[in-house]
């Protein structure tokens, strides 16, 4: 198995440009999490979802920040618009029940 | 307020020595701990865990020893290797379920001296 797959690897934008996140979980793994790092706050979780479904997204900062996992293979962290502030290196995990298992994740930068 | 703490943002130790990396929690109903290891440009990997009804768990070069009463683990690497180098996460999580979230610490930078 390729591990957890994230695209793209790096992402420049401007200010108030959208920006999707995408996310492809270890196949069969039944929960999908996405993180953000930053070294003022280590290592955040943003939301979370079990069988397709969001569990908690109380970690999710602003309503620009959305997240869907339209099947079990998929998953996409939007912002809508983008802002300096939101420059982090975003994870995205997937758990077969017990250890979870990051992609390489996205270095996001908006200028 | 963070839940998991690691109040030491980096830590250098002389290769061959012993490397103790800290973690303190304020969660009383956490019950189990991982730490994870992390590369530059890489995600997150597992590298050891424990539950909360043991004290230490031993693989290889790497113990990890928990203290209950005082909310306290540590991570033992023994001898501390070059390759050891790296971000080190303590985590923790609450419930039978592992699919519950885990809340990692901010992280504690490893460097190893040749």
């Amino acid at each position: 198995d390729a591990g957890v797959i994230q695209s793209p690897r790096h992402e420049v934008t401007e200010m108030g440009q959208e920006v999707t996140l995408r996310c492809k979980p270890i196949s069969g793994h039944n929960s999908l999490f996405w993180y953000r790092q930053t070294m003022m706050r280590g290592l955040e979780l943003l939301i979370y979802f079990n069988n397709n479904v969001p569990i908690d997204d109380s970690g999710m900062p602003e309503d620009r920040f959305s997240a869907k996992m339209p099947n079990a293979s998929f998953s996409t962290l939007k912002i809508q618009p983008s802002e300096p502030r939101d420059s982090a290196v975003y994870f995205c995990a997937s758990s077969p029940g017990q250890l979870q298992y990051f992609g390489a994740g996205t270095r996001l930068s908006v200028l | 307020d963070q839940q998991v703490k690691q109040n030491s943002p980096s830590l250098s130790v002389q290769e061959g020595r012993i490397s103790i990396l800290n973690c303190d929690y304020t969660n009383s109903m956490f019950d189990y701990f991982l730490w994870y290891k992390k590369y530059p440009a890489e995600g997150p990997t597992f590298l050891i865990s424990i539950s909360s009804i043991k004290d230490k768990n031993e693989d290889g070069r790497f113990t990890v020893f928990l203290n209950k009463s005082a909310k306290h683990l540590s991570l033992h690497i023994v001898p501390s290797q070059p390759g050891d180098s790296a971000v080190y996460f303590c985590a923790a999580t609450s419930g039978g379920n592992r699919d519950d979230k885990i809340i990692f610490g901010k992280g504690t930078r490893l460097h190893i001296l040749p």
